[in-house]
């Protein structure tokens, strides 16, 4: 069975620290890695989707790193926003077919005023 | 851009009650998916369809769970009869697809349903 994990499942932090998390994901058979942001009663909005091993994505202040070969993602927030309080997700696509993703539990950020 | 569109956002219903949830997908969007939510198991994929037609349904619980797609701008999850286990959030996702390892499923907002 195919396995996504993402740790820590929650993470309080100060306004204007920086953090990190990180998603797990198998090391075979990959073809994606998609990482999605979600707000409470609000539709999971997609940050970035990576391909190749040593990928590496910015939007802003958020940042995405890949490494395909030991199976693992890091999600940065660099200083750190209320605004960025949202649960993230990752999701790993293991083939062509566009029903092979599948989600982590997610990370759920608080970022305190 | 609209976006994806599900109705109800809420549903509250009794054990035994047949529940309908809707989807409208981005227009031009050649994939649907529909997807539960809970605390214990995360995003599970119920059921996706390609230009209307079922692709999987092996994530579909049991038979009290249907969903059609009866047009390209249209689709539904049913259940009946509904369990309180039911209660989740319920998502639809689409896609146009490309064909290449970039393609991104796009989200609605859910439909939290209670079951009593």
């Amino acid at each position: 069975i195919l396995n996504v994990e993402q740790s820590p499942q929650s993470l309080h932090v100060q306004e204007g620290d920086s953090t990190n998390f990180t998603c797990s994901f198998p090391s075979s058979n990959f073809y994606a890695l998609h990482w999605y942001r979600w707000e409470t009663a609000k539709s999971p909005e997609a940050l970035f989707v990576m391909t190749l091993n040593g990928d590496e994505k910015k939007k802003g202040r958020i940042s995405a790193t890949l490494n395909t070969k030991e199976g693992y993602s890091y999600l940065y927030i660099k200083g750190s926003q209320p605004e960025d309080s949202a649960t993230y997700l990752c999701a790993f696509r293991y083939g062509g077919s566009q029903g092979n993703l599948i989600f982590g539990k997610g990370t759920k950020l608080s970022v305190k005023p | 851009d609209a976006g994806v569109i599900q109705s109800p956002r809420h549903e509250v219903t009794e054990m035994g009650q047949e529940v309908t949830l809707r989807c409208k997908p981005i227009s031009g969007h050649d994939y649907l998916f529909w997807y539960r939510q809970t605390m214990m198991r995360g995003l599970e994929l119920l059921i996706y369809f390609n230009n209307n037609v079922p692709i999987d349904d092996s994530g579909m619980p049991e038979d009290r769970f249907s969903a059609k797609m009866p047009n390209a701008s249209f689709s539904t999850l049913k259940i009946q009869p509904s369990e309180p286990r039911d209660s989740a959030v319920y998502f639809c996702a689409s896609l146009i697809s490309s064909g290449g390892v970039r393609d991104t499923q796009y989200f609605g907002p859910g439909t939290r349903l209670t079951v009593l």
